[in-house]
């Protein structure tokens, strides 16, 4: 059964502390994306990846970075969480071109105290 | 400007009967469109999608409609069980770049029993 697998489905972080979010895809796509979710808003793109080591800015990359050394993994880094980053988040993967819908992640949900 | 949208935040019906969730999009060069659904603390998960060249397409138990006249498209669900409760968005793609995808909000469906 093809999969995005995200390492963790909560977690409870400090502010100020460095929060790395994981995600593998076992579907040889190229195309790879964090979102994160909130209420009345809806999923917005925070950034994404079309190949190994490449990536891109999405609607809301400010406070996060991201990190792509393997085609199948893809990593979110905040590098100073904030109480403003509690959310949902989640990952995403699509092969590179064509019209195909994404194979999204469990999500994560990271609360931040 | 570009836009995906529902017109009812939530929807409540009745066991057995069918469902029809609605959305707007605004973007006339849109050619791929996706229903998801979204189960309390999972991801969302791909249902049903439709290309710009056809009308309607078939699941099991889903019907997607698509009417570019108005740019609306409806996804129906036939005999509406408990488990099909859930939020439900709609997504659209303006290209063959997996990047272009832009969600909706969601409609939450609720199932009287």
């Amino acid at each position: 059964d093809v999969k995005v697998t995200q390492s963790s489905r909560y977690l409870v972080k400090r502010t100020g502390e460095k929060v790395f979010l994981e995600c593998v895809q076992d579907m040889d796509h190229e195309n790879m994306f964090w979102y994160r979710q909130d209420p009345g808003l809806g999923l917005r793109l925070i950034y994404f990846s079309y190949d190994v080591k490449m990536k891109e800015k999405g609607d809301i990359p400010e406070g996060y970075s991201v990190s792509r050394e393997k085609k199948e993994r893809f990593s979110l880094i905040l590098e100073s969480a904030s109480t403003n980053q509690t959310s949902m988040y989640l990952c995403a993967s699509s092969p590179l071109t064509g019209n195909y819908g994404y194979t999204f992640g469990s999500g994560t949900r990271l609360t931040v105290v | 400007g570009e836009s995906v949208g529902l017109h009812l935040p939530t929807l409540s019906v009745q066991e057995g009967d069918n469902s029809i969730i609605n959305c707007a999009y605004s973007n006339s060069a849109s050619d791929y469109f996706i229903w998801y659904k979204q189960e309390s603390g999972k991801g969302p998960q791909f249902i049903i999608d439709i290309r710009s060249n056809m009308d309607k397409r078939q699941g099991q138990r889903v019907t997607v409609l698509l009417n570019k006249t108005v740019k609306h498209l409806s996804l129906q669900i036939a005999a509406t069980q408990p488990g099909d409760s859930a939020v439900y968005f709609c997504a659209e793609n303006m290209g063959s770049s997996a990047s272009k995808i832009i969600f909706g909000s969601g409609t939450r469906l609720s199932i009287r029993p």
